[in-house]
């Protein structure tokens, strides 16, 4: 069945930067576009960047453009989040998704999620 | 950016009711609304994708319905497990900005 395993996750100072990973398994990571969402402490679900198979085709929302940077290595069936210049906003639980197919970037799978604290 | 308006923020429904939550988007999204379910303390799980297909194990007690701007979820009998915070979600567009309402708490 599909899995998707978050790593990375860390107590970061503001302006710091971490980097997130979430490795695959279970169907074919090359077929499918991938997600990075999050959730704040108490709060809903923000979608943040998707990133398609060859990495050719990248979105992010505008709360981390120019900051957050996502790619992927089909190789290692694994996507990554640079995340730079971070605050205390981007506190959170960073998920990991699958977007179901390629006309329909909706999540049909999570990961359990890696927290991140950016506190000083 | 496309708005999702869901209503009501908190749901009081006893076990075995029927529940009906709102989702309004400030533009036109066809079809292209999904919904979650997020039990406390874990993942969002998918319930319903194209504003009315059910996920694959979701059982039938769970009815999307909707297009254009105005969407419901119906749970037809309040479980145990159906106790959650439900998101609706649309992915219009392309490229989608993809974008959440702010949740629906349905409780005891």
């Amino acid at each position: 069945q599909v899995q998707l395993v978050e790593s990375g996750g860390a107590l970061v100072r503001p302006g710091g930067s971490l980097r997130l990973s979430c490795e695959a398994s279970g169907f074919i990571f090359s077929d499918f576009y991938m997600s990075w969402l999050r959730q704040a402490p108490g709060k809903g679900l923000e979608w943040i960047s998707y990133i398609n198979w060859n990495s050719r085709y990248i979105h992010y929302a505008d709360s981390v453009r120019g900051r957050f940077t996502i790619s992927r290595d089909n190789a290692r069936t694994s996507v990554y989040l640079q995340m730079d210049s971070l605050t205390a906003e981007d506190t959170g639980v960073y998920y990991c998704a699958r977007a179901a197919n390629s006309g329909s970037l909706f999540a049909d799978s999570w990961g359990q999620g890696t927290p991140v604290s950016v506190s000083s | 950016e496309i708005v999702l308006t869901q209503s009501p923020a908190t749901l009081s429904v006893s076990p075995g009711e029927r529940a009906t939550l709102s989702c309004r988007a400030s533009q036109n999204v066809r079809d292209n609304v999904a919904w979650y379910r997020q039990k406390p303390g874990q993942t969002p799980e998918l319930l319903i994708y194209g504003a009315s297909t059910r996920a694959a194990g979701i059982p039938a007690r769970f009815t999307g319905n909707g297009s254009g701007t105005e969407f419901t979820l119906t749970i037809s009998s309040l479980q145990s497990e159906d106790y959650a915070v439900y998101y609706c979600h649309q992915y219009e567009g392309w490229p989608p900005g993809l974008t959440f309402g702010a949740g629906t708490k349905v409780e005891i």
